[in-house]
């Protein structure tokens, strides 16, 4: 059963757009949410993560929105750029601290 | 944050053989974990590597298939074993450091089974 439901799968974004990624989760036991970056040939990289106790992170051009009653957060990236193409995971922290990963968004930024 | 290092970062096997991954965290980790990842797609979990004790293994992976070891707080190796094309993959690790509130990956395995 998949847990974590992330959309779009695809997005492309012209320069100095903002991208937007949602993810939908169903287990209330899920305690952190981070989101994670993937460049191609790379492992996973840590970009940005909230507390469900919180309802906005913003760390530079990322924000975390986070929905508690509607068990959904999203990933802004404000002002994209070209570099920022890459593939985002949303994941939630459950029990033994295991991450249940959404399917996961393929970004394209255009010049 | 820590810094993971995973040997090799990719191979070709060929069908029957076995291949032991391994994984390097610069600094003590409460946790660590191995995953696979087929090209495109997400990350599946295969287990959680305890230091000193059996791992525990996700449903549908078994340790004759995937035995893990964990001797110390920042080493750790997964077997794929008697591999197959389907075990095609990229394998990663990852760890969960002290005062953190979640994982850091390795750079990956890329495996290629003929």
């Amino acid at each position: 059963q998949q847990q974590v439901k992330q959309s779009p799968q695809s997005l492309i974004v012209q320069k100095g757009g903002i991208s937007i990624i949602n993810c939908a989760y169903e287990n209330t036991a899920f305690d952190y949410f981070p989101w994670y970056q993937q460049f191609p040939g790379k492992g996973p990289a840590l970009l940005i993560a909230i507390r469900p106790d919180v309802s906005e992170k913003k760390e530079g051009r990322f924000t975390i929105s986070f929905n508690k009653s509607a068990k959904q957060f999203s990933l802004h990236i404000m002002d994209s750029q070209p570099g920022d193409s890459a593939t985002y995971f949303c994941a939630a922290r459950g029990s033994g601290s295991r991450l249940t990963f959404g399917e996961g968004t393929q970004l394209t930024v255009n010049p | 944050s820590a810094v993971i290092s995973q040997k090799p970062s990719r191979d070709i096997c060929q069908r029957g053989t076995s291949l032991t991954i391994q994984c390097q965290v610069d600094s003590q980790v409460t946790m660590m974990f191995w995953y696979r990842q087929q090209p495109g797609q997400s990350l599946t979990l295969i287990a959680t590597a305890n230091q000193g004790s059996e791992a525990t293994y996700e449903s549908g992976f078994v340790i004759d298939k995937f035995p893990i070891s964990r001797p110390n707080l920042t080493f750790s190796t997964l077997t794929v074993s008697n591999m197959s094309p389907e075990d095609s993959s990229i394998y990663l690790c990852s760890a969960f450091p002290l005062n953190s509130e979640t994982q850091y990956f390795g750079p990956g395995t890329r495996l290629l089974v003929l």
